[in-house]
Formats: C-alpha cells, structure tokens, sequence
C-alpha cells in the first residue's frame, strides 16, 4: 500500500514570496490534515479535511495561508506571502476515520 | 480546550533498562490513543495505537491506557540506542476525528 505522498522535500523562497504544498493521501483516506511543525515543537494543526470538506481549520492564519482538497483526494496548501516565520516543517497525514493517522515525508520550508 | 499534556524531558535512561513515557488528557470522550516516534529531521511514525482500557504490547513497546484517570503511556523494553528519539502522544477526541497532540517526550537511551 502506498503511503503519503508529499512534495515537494525542500524549498527556499525569499520573504513575500509564494509557495505551494502538495499531498495525495493513502488511497481510501477520508481524513486529511496539514500540520506546521517547528522545530523542538510537537506538530500544530492547520487544516484537517474531510472528504473535501473543511472539519476545522481555526489554526490557519487565513491572510496568508489556504488550502484545498479538491474531489476529496489530493490536496494543497499556499502560502503568499511568505514571513521569516513560516520556516518550518509542513507535514501532510491522512487518516481513515478515527483510526491512525499516518505522515508523509513532509516538506521543510525556509524563509529567508 | 482539549489539550494532551507530555513532560518534555529529555528523559535519560540506560540502555537495556525499561523507558517510561507518559502522557494525560484533558478531554473524558477522547476514543482513540496513538503514540508516535519522531526521529530528528523525520515525520512522526506510528508506534502504538489504544482503544480501550488496559494493556496492549507489541514487542518491546506496551501501551497503557486508564480513561478514568486520563492517561496513557508507553513503556519500552530493553532500550536500545536505536530509541533515542521524540514520541509523541495523540488523541483522538471523536466527532469529527480531531487529533490533539502533546509536545512530545525526548528520550535519550545512554549506552
């Protein structure tokens, strides 16, 4: 079974700049969660889709940040414009129901 | 507010020696319990996962649930160096399938 995938690993972009996540969950996943996680910190949840609905997305600093699942499979989170302190790791799971959520790769962002 | 609350450590413990990793929560409906390792520079794994009251053992790693008292922990045994590493505790809080994570523990395994 294939897992999360996410892409792209890395990305350096200047401050002001744009940036876009994607993530394809496991096949059958209904859940799907963005996380930012900063070093030393445990992951904070941006937005949790399910199917391609919106279940919470109250973390999301929505001047700058969106996020789409479209069909309620793949799904992609944008950041314009970019601040120093969006440097982080920007993980992407999914989940069936209230089961196990699992992780991609994730993609680490820097901001400079 | 729903929170899940982890000691930060770091938490050293020899190796060979059992590690004890705790984790308490703060919302009674909770159903579902995970627990992750996160190595340096890698996403969070699934290691354990608890549904209900009591034990549950997978190798070295034993996973203890009591929802009266709203903890969980995770105990390894025979610690090896390979276990030197965050874990994070998750919980499920129901409804819509929220995850409320704590800040993670980190343990450190001393040869």
């Amino acid at each position: 079974e294939a897992g999360v995938a996410q892409s792209p690993r890395y990305k350096i972009i200047e401050k002001r700049q744009s940036v876009a996540f994607w993530c394809n969950p496991i096949s059958g996943h209904a859940t799907l969660y963005w996380y930012q996680q900063i070093l030393g910190q445990g992951p904070k949840l941006l937005i949790q889709f399910q199917n391609n609905g919106v279940v919470d997305d109250s973390q999301l600093p929505k001047d700058r940040f969106s996020a789409e699942r479209l069909k309620g499979v793949d799904s992609t989170l944008k950041i314009q414009p970019a601040k120093l302190e969006d440097s982080a790791v920007y993980l992407c799971a999914s989940s069936f129901r209230d089961t196990e959520a699992f992780f991609g790769q994730g993609t680490r962002l820097t901001v400079v | 507010q729903k929170e899940v609350e982890q000691n930060s450590g770091p938490l050293s413990v020899p190796e060979g020696a059992i590690a004890s990793l705790n984790c308490t929560y703060s919302d009674r409906g909770s159903q579902s319990f995970f627990w992750y390792r996160q190595y340096s520079g890698k996403s969070p794994e699934l290691i354990m996962s608890i549904y209900s009251n009591g034990d549950k053992e997978d190798g070295r790693f034993t996973a203890q649930l009591n929802k009266a008292s709203q903890y969980v922990s995770l105990l390894i045994r025979d610690s090896q160096p390979s276990d030197s590493a965050t874990y994070l505790c998750a919980v499920n809080t129901g409804g819509n399938y929220q995850l409320i994570w704590g800040a993670g523990t980190k343990l450190i395994i001393k040869p």
